[in-house]
């Protein structure tokens, strides 16, 4: 059972343009989300987080909005550029209490930003 | 930002030997490590969460025996694949939080190929 799916397993922008990844997540009780970017043979890096109390969180070119009614969130970049280019990856977190919080992990975007 | 070393980052091992992989926090104590598969174009899969101290907490469908995690300091983790088998072949990734802390910070992956 995948509680945290990105549908769209690519995705391909002009540089300069507006990238938006989307995830969707189907536990209610997820309290906190985060977006990772990942390249080849590498572990991810952690890109931009909001708590499901907000609907809006923006860092410099990253912006994740959470649309709590509908269970869906998006990360836009704007504007795209080449270095841009990797696998982002949405995360939610149930939060259990203490430190056993876990993050589960959706199936991941590969975007792909052309010059 | 945070950062956690893990070694080695590739290795081929012949069916049936054991292989350790190590996950360290170098600038931060990790009271809490994660341990996550990737099979490709597959999300990242939750193996077991470790705190220091304790006896780590496995995932649903991980053989406790068969992946033997060790997190002996708040800078240390081990994985040690026991007498590993070719479908055991995948990335493996830890991650590390520190206490009270929401972000998760991951190594870079060991490519695990077993022959």
């Amino acid at each position: 059972d995948q509680q945290v799916k990105q549908n769209s397993p690519s995705l391909s922008v002009q540089e300069g343009r507006i990238s938006i990844l989307n995830c969707d997540y189907t536990n209610s009780m997820f309290d906190y989300f985060l977006w990772y970017k990942k390249y080849p043979a590498e572990g991810p890096t952690f890109l931009i987080s909001i708590s499901s109390i907000k609907d809006k969180n923006e860092d410099g070119r990253f912006t994740v909005f959470l649309n709590k009614s509908a269970k869906h969130l998006s990360l836009h970049i704007v504007p795209s550029q080449p270095g841009d280019s990797a696998v982002y990856f949405c995360a939610a977190r149930m939060n259990y209490g203490g430190a056993t919080n876990k993050l589960i992990f959706g199936t991941g975007t590969l975007l792909a930003v052309q010059p | 930002g945070a950062v956690v070393s893990q070694h080695p980052s590739r290795v081929i091992c012949k069916s049936g030997t054991s292989v350790k992989i190590e996950c360290r926090s170098l600038d931060f104590q990790a009271t809490t490590m994660f341990w996550y598969r990737q099979f490709p174009k597959q999300s990242l899969m939750l193996m077991a969460t470790s705190n220091e101290g304790s006896k780590a907490t496995y995932e649903q469908g991980v053989e406790k025996d068969k992946f033997l995690i060790n997190h002996a300091s708040l800078t240390l983790s081990t994985l040690t694949v026991t007498s590993a088998h070719p479908e055991d072949s995948s990335f493996y990734i830890c991650s590390a939080r520190g206490r009270g802390k929401e972000k998760l910070f991951f190594g870079s992956g060991t490519q695990l190929s077993v022959l």
